[in-house]
């Protein structure tokens, strides 16, 4: 398998824009997780799936940002419109059971909002 | 909630010694798992070690291991023998164990570790 794939690795837009950010998960992972890296907060979780549907998305920071999981094999992030607080590296990552396996994660969208 | 705190924002040693990365966490959960993650300029972000709450015995992978005190609710991560490819972010990280409720990673805000030739 190729592993968690993120698209696109860098995206960069003007503030106002509609953003998507994309992922293909581990085939037969269960688990799908969207992080976001900053300097000032870190790693935080925003929002998780269990068999494509939401589970925890107590970490999504506003109503601007939303997130699906339309099939098993893909998943999208949304921040409408963007700002330049948003500017971060997003990750996906997926697992099988994570109490039970390593979560993998993608090489992360670096965005940046302008 | 759970936090997970890092004290040691950057740390340099030379190639081949050992280092140490100091974790702490709170929690007032008794089943939970740690992590040590590793990120590299890459920026992927890479699985180094983990440890079930529940097993007393300390985690080891080559030249990675754990000390893990669950009293102190403490988790530090010892590199043996460093090399330059150890040179990166290390984040640990806390999960809830099943029932908990939260499925996803907390984690730190990391040590950058620089290997010196």
């Amino acid at each position: 398998d190729a592993g968690v794939i993120q698209s696109p690795r860098h995206e960069v837009t003007e503030m106002g824009q509609e953003v998507t950010l994309r992922c293909k998960p581990i085939s037969g992972h269960d688990y799908l997780f969207w992080y976001r890296q900053t300097m000032m907060r870190g790693l935080e979780l925003l929002i998780y799936f269990n068999n494509n549907v939401p589970i925890d998305d107590s970490g999504m920071p506003e109503d601007r940002f939303s997130a699906k999981m339309p099939n098993a094999s893909f998943s999208t992030l949304k921040i409408q419109p963007s700002e330049p607080r948003d500017s971060a590296v997003y990750f996906c990552a997926s697992s099988l059971d994570p109490t039970d396996s390593e979560a993998f994660f993608g090489q992360g969208t670096r965005l940046t909002v302008v | 909630a759970q936090t997970v705190t890092q004290s040691q924002p950057e740390m340099s040693v030379q190639e081949a010694e050992t280092v140490t990365l100091s974790c702490t966490y709170d929690t007032s959960e008794n089943n939970y798992y740690l992590f040590w993650y590793k990120q590299p300029p890459s920026r992927q972000m890479i699985l180094v070690i983990r440890q079930e709450a529940y097993k007393q015995q300390n985690a080891t992978e080559n030249r990675f291991s754990v000390n893990f005190q669950k009293a102190a609710k403490s988790f530090s991560l010892k590199i043996s023998d460093s090399q330059l490819g150890d040179t990166a972010m290390y984040f640990c990280a806390f999960m809830m164990g099943p029932g908990g409720g939260a499925d996803g990673l907390t984690f730190g805000k990391g040590t950058h570790l620089i290997i010196q030739p």
